[in-house]
């Protein structure tokens, strides 16, 4: 089967970096993604590792070791808009277009 | 505009009663999906479809069926025989179904908040 772990809540304040990760378990899987969800609303697509290494996206940045079992998504320049939920999410294989989510991790940006 | 569109926002049903979800989309995209999303959870996958005429069961279809007849329309149908019915559901298209392809790029939906009492 298919499991990712990520941290339930992060606090950061406004201006700081902040880092939330991602672990899994799965037998196979093409890439990891991010998706952003503030609250009530509809999750929206922020990166994709489908090789080790870093991914950069203006202030957020994404990174991904297969050896490791291991991501992370990295924000930059923290704003209060960046309060929301961020969920990591595996593409299988022998499924299709199949994405397994994390839980999710809530961030809070305080001033 | 181009997007995804799902009706309606909020809906209420009594138990014991089948209801259909709306999910239209105008990306020309081939992939389409249905998700749960229960409070202060993740995004489970009920049903998906990567092909007009063509589905496949996700990780918790029991009490859901869907139809894809038209590559713009998804919709979803929650049974009496779903045991908890109350959640967000969150519809999402992709241009590609296929896993090379770019199905990791998902498009959701605005969602329907569906309360069953």
């Amino acid at each position: 089967g298919q499991s990712l772990e990520q941290p339930s809540e992060v606090t950061a304040v406004e201006g700081a970096i902040v880092q939330i990760n991602c672990t899994y378990q799965t037998s196979g899987f093409y890439g990891l993604s991010w998706y952003q969800q503030h609250d009530g609303g509809a999750p929206t697509f922020l990166s994709y590792n489908a090789l080790d290494g870093l991914e950069e996206t203006g202030r957020f940045s994404s990174f991904l070791s297969r050896s490791d079992s291991y991501g992370y998504l990295l924000l930059q320049e923290l704003q209060m808009k960046d309060s929301a939920s961020y969920f990591c999410a595996v593409l299988i294989y022998n499924q299709g277009g199949k994405l397994i989510f994390g839980q999710g991790t809530e961030l809070s940006v305080k001033p | 505009d181009g997007g995804i569109t799902q009706s309606p926002k909020y809906l209420f049903r009594k138990e014991g009663q089948n209801v259909t979800l709306s999910c239209e989309q105008n990306l020309n995209h081939d992939a389409m999906y249905w998700y749960r999303q229960d409070p202060g959870q993740g995004l489970r996958l009920i049903y998906y479809s990567q092909i007009v005429n063509d589905f496949q069961k996700g990780d918790i279809a029991e009490g859901y069926s869907v139809s894809r007849e038209k590559k713009e329309s998804f919709p979803l149908t929650v049974t009496s025989a779903q045991k908890n019915p109350t959640a967000f559901y969150l519809c999402a298209s992709s241009p590609s179904g296929l896993a090379g392809g770019r199905s990791y790029e998902q498009y959701f939906g605005p969602g329907t908040r569906l309360t069953v009492t």
